[in-house]
């Protein structure tokens, strides 16, 4: 059964910093990219980053120089390191895999982990 | 770029059919056959329903179907049944420094 597990979401105040984790199984890893999309509080959804299976990233303007994607294809995990964080980042964070063919086409998601930035 | 833009609402009664917008520019939603749609539903995550426009993956009723004209792309779901009640997002394609962007997103409500 294709699954992907987040974690490590949680509290933490403006400017800090935090790493979420996604653990994909059920498929091999390499050959799909990888997003990361969130969610505020009831608001709709919005793409953060991508890496490709070689690792080639890309990410939205409105996290760019602040949040980092990456992989670790040994271990079918990835994550998103999230620095600088502000109030406006506060949101569940979904990993989602793509269809193996259009790294645009979000086909499997995650059960998503909440981040709260408030002091 | 700002996001595409949808119906806040929709509504239609068990049976009838009911159709979402999507609106963007020529530099997403008219520039690429690469319109996807999700549905979700209270609490859970998205699912994929609809993608490059008119394709469904495996298990997604016939119920729904997707197209486009020029820069605006539609979800038609047909036949509603009480379970479709839920937010739908449209998502384009939007060239290599913008990616993606995804619509608002629009409740519908089976009467």
């Amino acid at each position: 059964e294709v699954q992907l597990l987040e974690s490590g979401g949680g509290l933490v105040q403006p400017g800090g910093s935090l790493r979420l984790s996604c653990a994909a199984s059920g498929f091999t890893f390499i050959n799909y990219a990888m997003t990361w999309v969130r969610q505020a509080p009831g608001k709709g959804l919005e793409w953060v980053a991508t890496v490709r299976g070689g690792g080639d990233t890309i990410y939205a303007d409105s996290v760019k120089g602040r949040f980092t994607i990456s992989r670790d294809n040994s271990k079918n995990m990835v994550y998103v390191q999230m620095n600088s964080l502000r109030a406006e980042d506060t949101a569940i964070y979904y990993c989602v895999r793509d269809d193996g063919r259009h790294a645009e086409v979000f086909e499997i998601w995650g059960q998503g982990t909440r981040v709260t930035v408030s002091s | 770029q700002s996001a595409l833009t949808q119906p806040p609402s929709a509504s239609g009664s068990p049976g009838q059919s009911v159709t979402i917008s999507c609106t963007g520019t020529s530099s997403d939603v008219g520039g690429y056959y690469s319109v996807s749609w999700y549905q979700q539903h209270p609490g859970k995550a998205p699912k994929l329903i609809i993608y490059q426009v008119t394709k469904r993956p495996s298990g997604v009723p016939d119920r729904f179907s997707g197209s486009k004209s020029g820069n605006t792309a539609s979800l038609t779901v047909s036949g509603l049944q009480a379970e479709d009640e839920a937010d739908y997002y449209c998502c384009s394609y939007a060239g290599s420094n913008t990616y993606v962007l995804f619509g608002g997103g629009t409740k519908v409500t089976v009467l």
